[in-house]
């Protein structure tokens, strides 16, 4: 059955330092995708990235970098360099067929708290 | 484009009562889904739809709940009767083609069981 695991409940850092979040999936689907969303403490969910099974190039975007790993069924999430704004509870999520349907599993998330 | 939208953003009830809770999807995508949100559970798929059809209702905790969307502009989340353990952030969300692609998700609605 599909699976996403956030084993870090909560990280705290002080602004400027980098932080990673990591996220391990299962599944048994030869093709899914991957996601990240952000929720600030506003409560919305916005989506940060995509990638799928068949792409394991890492991606930058500004602070923000995902390293992809299907060896270790990991998709990992790195902020640069982190500020206070960025304090939120990050979510990984699979988007699998493993349930006969494709459906959109997320991990439990992982609170981030940037001091100043 | 006005994104997902939910209303009430917050319902304060007594148990038994009927609670009913609302989305208007972004035009033009054809998949609507249902999340509720819960420290003890995190994120969890309730039921979605595609072009207005259920598909997969089996996170629907039990028969006390039941979803609809008569058109593609709205869709409803009923629970009857409440129950405290109910409480918790109600997430409708949106996509073109499913969840293989990103959902935009409403602001939610904070459901208050008394």
């Amino acid at each position: 059955a599909q699976k996403v695991t956030q084993a870090q409940t909560e990280i705290s850092v002080v602004e400027k330092e980098d932080v990673t979040l990591d996220c391990v999936y299962e599944t048994r689907d030869t093709t899914y995708y991957l996601f990240w969303y952000k929720q600030p403490p506003s409560g919305e969910l916005v989506f940060l990235i995509r990638r799928n099974s068949f792409d394991e190039q890492n991606e930058i975007s500004g602070r923000y970098s995902w390293n992809f790993q299907k060896s270790t069924s990991s998709f990992n999430f790195t902020i640069t360099a982190s500020q206070v704004v960025d304090s939120a509870v990050y979510f990984c999520a699979l988007s699998a067929t493993d349930t006969g349907r494709r459906a959109l599993t997320f991990g439990s998330g992982t609170r981030l708290q940037v001091q100043p | 484009d006005a994104g997902v939208i939910q209303s009430p953003r917050h319902e304060v009830t007594e148990m038994g009562q009927e609670v009913t809770l609302r989305c208007k999807p972004i035009s033009g995508h054809d998949y609507l889904f249902w999340y509720r949100q819960t420290m003890m559970r995190g994120l969890e798929l309730l039921i979605y739809f595609n072009n207005n059809v259920p598909i997969d209702d089996s996170g629907m905790p039990e028969d006390r709940f039941s979803a609809k969307m008569p058109n593609a502009s709205f869709s409803t989340l009923k629970i009857q009767p409440s129950e405290p353990r109910d409480s918790a952030v109600y997430f409708c969300a949106s996509s073109r083609q499913g969840a293989n692609e990103k959902l935009f998700f409403g602001s939610g609605t904070q459901l208050s069981v008394l």
